[in-house]
């Protein structure tokens, strides 16, 4: 079965700080991608990134960057010297491309971040 | 600018009533797709469409209805048989129909139900 786990519920650091958001994930599949996703207090998710399952580099844009590492299932998120403006709930997905279900997206719980000045 | 809108972005309905929730995307995207999200929770999927005059029902489909008479538009209708209707509706499309493809998202519209 396709599974999320965002461990963290919610976390609160102080500007500048750097934060990691994990994300573990369980599938049977072969072949999948990893997505995150943002949501600002105004509602709208928006894409930050996609990974396909046979990419295991890390990626580094600006101030965010992904740690892929399939020996562990995770996919984690790291924002370094984070800003108010980084406030937000973080959402891990995964795809999942068999038994008919080729459709589905698996979201994580979410990760709750609060950047405090 | 492409992109996806949902209106209202607050509904507030009395109980018994349908309602309507609009999505439109100009993104020229097949697919599109419907998520509810509770407080603390993630998303579930309602419905999802890969085509024109075509749909899906997802993981959590009773007291939901939808059509896709167009391709930029997939209207969500929440039927009064819906017993807890409160919540953050998403709608989403993707230039396919696969989960390997980025669904992009509108801004949501918040039902209360009254």
């Amino acid at each position: 079965a396709q599974k999320v786990t965002q461990a963290q519920t919610e976390i609160s650091v102080v500007e500048k700080e750097d934060v990691t958001l994990d994300c573990v994930y369980e599938t049977r599949d072969t072949t999948y991608y990893l997505f995150w996703y943002k949501q600002p207090p105004s509602g709208e998710l928006v894409f930050l990134i996609r990974r396909n399952s046979f990419d295991e580099q890390n990626e580094i844009s600006g101030r965010y960057s992904w740690n892929f590492q399939k020996s562990t299932s995770s996919f984690n998120f790291t924002i370094t010297a984070s800003q108010v403006v980084d406030s937000a709930v973080y959402f891990c997905a995964l795809s999942h491309l068999g038994g008919g279900s080729n459709y589905k997206l698996t979201f994580g719980k979410g990760t709750l971040l609060t950047v405090n000045p | 600018d492409g992109g996806i809108t949902q209106s209202p972005k607050y509904l507030f309905r009395k109980e018994g009533q349908n309602v309507t929730l609009s999505c439109e995307q100009n993104l020229n995207h097949d697919a599109m797709y419907w998520y509810r999200q509770d407080p603390g929770q993630g998303l579930r999927l309602i419905y999802y469409s890969q085509i024109v005059n075509d749909f899906q029902k997802g993981d959590i489909a009773e007291g939901y209805s939808v059509s896709r008479e167009k391709k930029e538009s997939f209207p969500l209708t929440v039927t009064s048989a819906q017993k807890n209707p409160t919540a953050f509706y998403l709608c989403a499309s993707s230039i396919r129909g696969r989960s390997t493809d980025t669904q992009y998202f509108g801004p949501g519209t918040r039902l209360t139900v009254l």
